[in-house]
């Protein structure tokens, strides 16, 4: 009954791949949220989707795209992945945009790129 | 720029005693604050929030103190126990941007049998 998770946990791979991580929350919140936590440790937040609608797209390369087929998900898809790209992943979630600012966070994904 | 900022990469403190955590801010925008709690290998959890009409906020036995005119605030654990041990992070938001939060950068919390 884990409230946001995300698939997979750890994940290797080359320059130049794409790969996707996914995300899925059983709160019944509106709002989604990708953070990237670089190797520095901060959590820095990358995209947000409010009832799959895109509500906040930081300075992200447009190799990351992110897709929100139904408001209970909300999957990364990176292309052409870069060495810079290596770093923790988090997906999260709230009841909304603006009526809670407490965000439930899922377990990360960490990415290595070689 | 480093909006928010944790300038204690780690803390050490005996099981028992007090834990002040600190987080400073540039932005005076920011009019909501939020403590996290994270162990590895897992994500934040949410502990303690502030909105800046406050300037203190106690939930068991963490206290969270702003002080709007110097941008800081602190977060106060007491006592502290060894199941404390985690990273905290601080983040804030202006209750206009919708869920935008800033972290800061974290502090290692160990907290000593």
């Amino acid at each position: 009954d884990t409230a946001v998770s995300q698939t997979p946990k750890y994940l290797v791979t080359q320059m130049g791949n794409d790969k996707s991580i996914k995300c899925e929350q059983n709160l019944g919140h509106d709002t989604m949220y990708w953070y990237k936590q670089d190797s520095k440790k901060f959590l820095k937040i990358m995209f947000s989707y409010n009832n799959k609608e895109l509500i906040i797209n930081e300075t992200v390369p447009n190799r990351f795209s992110p897709k929100s087929p139904d408001k209970a998900h909300l999957n990364l898809h990176i292309n052409s992945l870069e060495l810079g790209d290596s770093a923790v992943y988090f997906c999260a979630s709230s009841q909304a945009p603006t009526s809670s600012y407490e965000q439930y966070f899922g377990p990360g994904t960490r990415l290595t790129v070689t | 720029d480093q909006q928010v900022k944790q300038n204690s990469p780690s803390l050490s403190v005996q099981e028992g005693r007090i834990s002040i955590l600190n987080c400073d801010y540039t932005n005076s925008m920011f009019d909501y604050f939020l403590w996290y709690k994270k162990y590895p290998a897992e994500g934040p959890t949410f502990l303690i929030s502030i909105s800046s009409i406050k300037d203190k906020n106690e939930d068991g036995r963490f206290t969270v103190f702003l002080n709007k005119s110097a941008k800081h605030l602190s977060l106060h654990i007491v006592p502290s126990q060894p199941g404390d041990s985690a990273v905290y992070f601080c983040a804030a938001t202006k209750q206009t941007s919708g869920s935008r939060l800033t972290f800061g950068e974290g502090t290692q919390l160990t907290v000593n049998p």
